[in-house]
């Protein structure tokens, strides 16, 4: 199936930095590609949604200053945690869509957890 | 707005039994309902799905059925093995944004 990769993996940062997380469709061309953060032992909550060439829609609560989302082309969306407190740790994960025709699925990166010392 | 829920939140079953994993969602307009496998410390990853036009559709040992009237979905595990622990989640697709409206998972335990 298609790939998206997400890097980093894993990064610790001290509090009042600024982290960017880089989510990108290896094999494919995603015009939209979703930003959820995860919280240990609770499903996925959707932040944003990234599409290509355009400012990515916010959800409810999320603050767009804070999350900084970029969407530059097909294959690259990066989420930028701007003045990051400890609050925000959490595991960070991208998912892009892949549209074949009438049918689309989303693949998933394989997640940033995020520590804010 | 859309809502998902999900029951049971955790399940436990014998290796070889069944289990068996339930959704409902409340926007008529959803069309598309994937179920994903998260282990612990990884990403979700897409292990069946149905398309509102289908009722019920199977690939091996997972099977996942579909009441559009009711507006429930269902995932089925068969003969289970230990390697099918992990969180389960079901998803609603909302065709007017293209987002998934996410249940709030099932952490499975298969019992030796």
């Amino acid at each position: 199936g298609a790939v998206v990769s997400q890097h980093p993996s894993w990064v610790i940062c001290k509090s009042g930095t600024s982290v960017k997380i880089e989510c990108r469709s290896l094999d494919f061309q995603a015009t939209t590609m979703f930003w959820y953060r995860q919280f240990p032992k609770q499903s996925l909550m959707l932040m944003a949604t990234s599409n290509e060439g355009s400012k990515a829609t916010y959800e409810q609560g999320v603050e767009k200053d804070k999350f900084l989302i970029n969407h530059a082309s097909l294959t690259l969306s990066t989420l930028t945690v701007t003045s990051a407190h400890p609050e925000d740790s959490s595991f960070y994960i991208c998912s892009a869509r892949e549209r074949q025709g009438p049918n689309e699925k989303l693949f998933f990166g394989s997640g940033t957890q995020l520590s804010v010392l | 707005g859309e809502n998902v829920e999900q029951h049971p939140s955790t399940l436990s079953v014998q290796e070889g039994d069944s289990a068996v994993i339930k959704c409902t969602y409340s926007d008529s307009a959803s069309n598309y309902f994937p179920w994903y496998k998260q282990e612990l410390g990884k990403r979700p990853q897409l292990i069946i799905d149905i398309r509102s036009n289908v009722g019920e559709k199977k690939d091996q040992r997972i099977a996942v059925t579909l009441n559009k009237t009711a507006k429930h979905f269902s995932l089925h595990i068969t003969e289970t093995q230990p390697e099918d622990s992990a969180v389960y989640f079901c998803a609603a697709h909302r065709p007017s944004n293209y987002q998934l409206i996410w249940g709030a998972g099932t952490k499975l335990i298969i019992k030796p």
